[in-house]
């Protein structure tokens, strides 16, 4: 089956500085991934669509100077939390999709960041 | 933005027993989708049902959609302590493919044995 890895699972910074996570699509070619965020005790928020080739398209209320999305290939899509504070102390997650009507998702395992 | 909510938000029962948690959405929709979520775990995909079904199984999963009344029941029979999770439904829209889905608040599910 289609995996997504995520990397770092983990990962603990100090405030200020920028922290850049990982979306690769193991053994599938993905055109589209999204990135979403999950604070605790509540559900995933969409907070972007990262296209290969092409800007991401960023949710109402996510800030696009703060949370850098790449999709350099098919494979990699990265998210950098730049100037990290402690409010954005969350559980990220990504999923891709091979496209197709049903819109099959699959997610990777999430990274949790702690910002000290 | 969240497409509707989970009801009831927290659901504890004993091992054996048959949990039921109800989705409610707001928009048409493609398909529905149910996920199981683990504390501080990554996303378990459980069962696609798709807007032209009504009910669908799998294993101990039974999903039934209502699109006239834009809802969807997940029912776990003869729980397991295993089963305690987090259940989330999540939509996408009707009219693209490949969007990102939208998740519902979710369910709490504890069993006890």
């Amino acid at each position: 089956g289609a995996v997504v890895s995520q990397h770092p699972s983990w990962v603990i910074c100090k405030s200020g500085t920028s922290v850049k996570i990982e979306c690769r699509s193991l053994d599938f070619q993905a055109t589209t991934m999204f990135w979403y965020r999950q604070f605790p005790k509540q559900s995933l928020m969409l907070m972007a669509t990262s296209n290969e080739g092409s800007k991401a398209t960023y949710e109402q209320g996510v800030e696009k100077d703060k949370f850098l999305i790449n999709h350099a290939s098919l494979t990699l899509s990265t998210l950098t939390v730049t100037s990290a504070h402690p409010e954005d102390s969350s559980f990220y997650i990504c999923s891709a999709t091979l496209g197709g009507w049903d819109n099959e998702q699959f997610f990777g395992p999430g990274t949790r960041l702690t910002v000290l | 933005s969240q497409q509707g909510e989970e009801d009831p938000q927290a659901l504890s029962i004993q091992e054996g027993e048959n949990a039921t948690m109800n989705c409610s959405y707001k928009t048409s929709i493609n398909n529905l989708q149910w996920y199981r979520q683990n504390s501080g775990r990554g996303l378990v995909h459980l069962i696609l049902i798709r807007s032209n079904e009504r009910e669908k199984h799998s294993g101990r999963l039974r999903v039934t959609l209502d699109t006239s009344k834009k809802s969807s029941s997940l029912l776990i029979t003869a729980s397991r302590a295993a089963d305690t999770a987090s259940y989330f439904c999540a939509t996408d829209g009707s009219d693209q493919a490949g969007t990102a889905l939208i998740f519902g608040k979710g369910t709490t599910l504890s069993v006890s044995s």
